[in-house]
């Protein structure tokens, strides 16, 4: 499958504090999506992208499908301890079976 | 709503038992997939299916083999286990093959000994 190269691997922050996090690939995708993974549970969708350009937002998630169409970037604001666990992108491309190709993820710790 | 539910939790084999993974969901969707999560490595698929009686490979899917007789279960068989099968394995489901927002089960914890 297509590589995506997700960074940062890893961050830990404080409280109320914002939290920035990118994908990129080689490749075109059609639809980019974010999805957030706890402990001993299965990922779970935060916002799903659609076209170049697009910016979306989930109350305090926001992110964009780059115009390029290689990568995406997933913000979160004020930061709290719930937002602790793994963010993983993944890209479609149509042109290949639909499949989706994930991220190895960007583990995200919040202190209080 | 259940959505997407994944039989055993955990599971322990030894190296060359064979065992299936069972998936369920109640929501009609057509498409289902069985991903792998190792540490490092995020979700890499192995097979998935477009509908009742249709199924494909994914990235790694040697080792396994799946079935679609129902638009319901979607199950993942390994034929003789092996330690590199271990790993957290994932059921997902969505409502066609366009629509991707797939919703997953809570995994199956696999270890091969």
């Amino acid at each position: 499958g297509q590589q995506l190269n997700q960074s940062p691997q890893s961050m830990f922050i404080q409280e109320g504090e914002d939290v920035s996090m990118n994908c990129t690939s080689s490749s075109i995708f059609n639809t980019w999506l974010w999805y957030k993974q706890e402990p001993g549970e299965g990922p779970v969708l935060l916002i799903a992208l659609y076209k170049a350009g697009e910016l979306t937002s989930n109350g305090r998630l926001t992110a964009q499908f780059g115009i390029t169409r290689k990568d995406s970037f997933l913000n979160i604001s004020a930061s709290i301890p719930s937002d602790v666990g793994i963010y993983f992108c993944a890209g479609q491309r149509t042109n290949s079976g639909y499949a989706l190709n994930f991220g190895k993820g960007t583990s995200l710790l919040v202190t209080p | 709503n259940a959505g997407v539910t994944q039989t055993p939790k955990f599971q322990v084999l030894k190296t060359g038992q064979s065992m299936t993974l069972q998936c369920a969901q109640d929501m009609n969707h057509e498409y289902m997939s069985w991903y792998r999560q190792d540490p490092g490595m995020g979700l890499r698929l192995i097979h998935y299916s477009v509908g009742a009686g249709i199924t494909d490979q994914g990235e790694v899917p040697n080792g396994y083999n799946v079935s679609r007789s129902t638009t319901e279960d979607f199950p993942l068989r390994l034929l003789s286990a092996a330690p590199s099968q271990t790993s957290v394995y994932f059921c997902a489901s969505s409502y066609s093959l366009r629509n991707t927002e797939a919703f997953f089960g809570q995994g199956t914890r696999l270890t091969v000994v």
